[in-house]
């Protein structure tokens, strides 16, 4: 059985700080990692999909690294705004599975 | 905007009612997903279909019931649901080869 796990399950930050959360998966068969945006009324929209050990990506304010050996990947929010309010879900996939296994998310609220 | 769309966006049905929810996809992605997301639990994959062929099916009772008639259209059909079935049914669809999902906005479901 795969469990993803997030933490925090929730987090207030202000606008400007700059903030990170976690992802924590099975390593054994290990083949990706996933994140997700998720805002209100909206649909989940991919934010990085993530392979490699050490492997680190970028999207303007927002980063990502992965650490495959260990089981966890970090997402980085640089100088908050408050369009940077969502749910972040986090995703893992096992080689030769279609299916991807999700977190329950961790829910930032941008205090302006 | 979304470039899945899922009909309807809200949905209530009564426990004998026969009812189908719809995801349209033009991306040319050939594999789609049901998903089904419960509040603040993770969302839960019910169904893969994989070039038109169910490829995954998550032990999901037979009142659930999938169709693809075609690479671009995903239906789930529902028939004699129990409340507990109530939640957001999300449809999403990939790249066989990324596995990024691309998600519609979801449909609301109400089982009275």
């Amino acid at each position: 059985i795969l469990n993803v796990e997030q933490s925090p399950q929730s987090l207030h930050v202000q606008e400007g700080d700059s903030t990170n959360f976690t992802c924590s998966f099975p390593s054994s068969n290990f083949y990706a990692l996933h994140w997700y945006r998720w805002e209100t009324a909206k649909s989940p929209e991919a934010l990085f999909v993530m392979t490699l050990n050490g492997d680190e990506k970028k999207k303007g304010r927002i980063s990502a690294t992965l650490n495959t050996k260990e089981g966890y990947s970090y997402l980085y929010i640089k100088g908050s705004q408050p369009e940077d309010s969502a749910t972040y879900l986090c995703a893992s996939r096992n080689f030769g599975n279609e299916k991807l296994t999700f977190g329950t998310g961790t829910r930032l609220t941008i205090i302006p | 905007d979304t470039e899945v769309t899922q009909t309807p966006k809200h949905l209530v049905m009564g426990m004998t009612n026969k009812k189908s929810l719809k995801c349209e996809q033009h991306m040319g992605h050939r594999a789609m997903y049901w998903y089904k997301q419960k509040a603040k639990k993770p969302p839960e994959l019910m169904f893969v279909y994989s070039y038109e062929k169910l490829s995954i099916n998550e032990s999901v009772p037979s009142r659930f019931s999938p169709e693809c008639p075609n690479s671009s259209l995903l239906n789930l059909h529902l028939h004699a649901l129990q409340p507990e079935d109530s939640a957001l049914y999300l449809c999403a669809s990939s790249h066989l080869v990324t596995g990024e999902l691309f998600f519609g906005e979801g449909s609301r479901l109400t089982v009275l």
